[in-house]
């Protein structure tokens, strides 16, 4: 089965600062997609950015990029210019056309 | 925002009882999941369903049932809910195939005392 292993529980980030949350999966699968998902406290989940498996090129939306490593099964998250209302859950997720996969998530703190 | 919504949000009930929770969208879309999201796990897909009366099993299914006889409607129940099965409860719902995004509803708390 599919896993997806986030291994920072907590990061911390002063605002305006760049952070990196880490994510690996394992998979044998060769199409598939891979999102990080943004929780805030309101409970809603909230799609942040999205990569195909088959495209090279590292996916960019505004603040936020990836490093997607494929050979290395590792889908990393950069913040830039960090900002109060980036606090959040957020969760790497794995998607195969039969199966679905979340990672348990990383805690992100931004400090004024 | 999407147009999804659960219903109830919040629920109490005792070990044994059936619950059923509802899932509704008004975007007419073709995929329809169910999730449940409980601490050091993130989310964990219960059912799926691909179309009207199409369904399929995910990670965590045993103890839940589905059914979806309408586009826009996606009931998951809890025939006998146990203590293991409180959490919060979220839907989704997507277009089509695996790389569109999901879009979530906004969830379900369920305790089972």
């Amino acid at each position: 089965a599919q896993t997806v292993t986030q291994s920072q529980p907590e990061m911390s980030v002063q605002e305006a600062e760049t952070v990196t949350l880490s994510c690996t999966y394992d998979t044998s699968e060769s199409d598939y997609y891979l999102f990080w998902y943004k929780q805030p406290p309101s409970r809603q989940m909230i799609l942040v950015i999205r990569q195909e498996a088959y495209k090279q090129q590292n996916a960019t939306e505004n603040r936020f990029s990836v490093n997607f490593q494929k050979a290395a099964k590792s889908f990393s998250l950069k913040i830039s210019d960090s900002q109060l209302g980036d606090a959040a859950m957020y969760f790497c997720a794995y998607r195969s056309p039969n199966d679905m996969r979340f990672g348990a998530g990383t805690r992100l703190t931004v400090k004024p | 925002d999407a147009g999804i919504t659960q219903s109830p949000r919040h629920k109490v009930t005792e070990t044994g009882t059936p619950v059923t929770l509802r899932c509704h969208q008004t975007e007419n879309h073709r995929y329809m999941y169910w999730y449940r999201q409980d601490p050091g796990h993130g989310l964990r897909l219960i059912h799926y369903s691909y179309g009207v009366k199409d369904t399929d099993k995910g990670e965590v299914s045993d103890g839940y049932s589905v059914s979806r006889s309408k586009t826009e409607d996606f009931l998951l129940t809890l025939e006998s809910a146990t203590s293991s099965q409180t959490s919060v409860y979220f839907c989704a719902i997507s277009q089509t195939g695996e790389g569109y995004e999901q879009y979530f509803g906004p969830g379900t708390r369920l305790t089972v005392t």
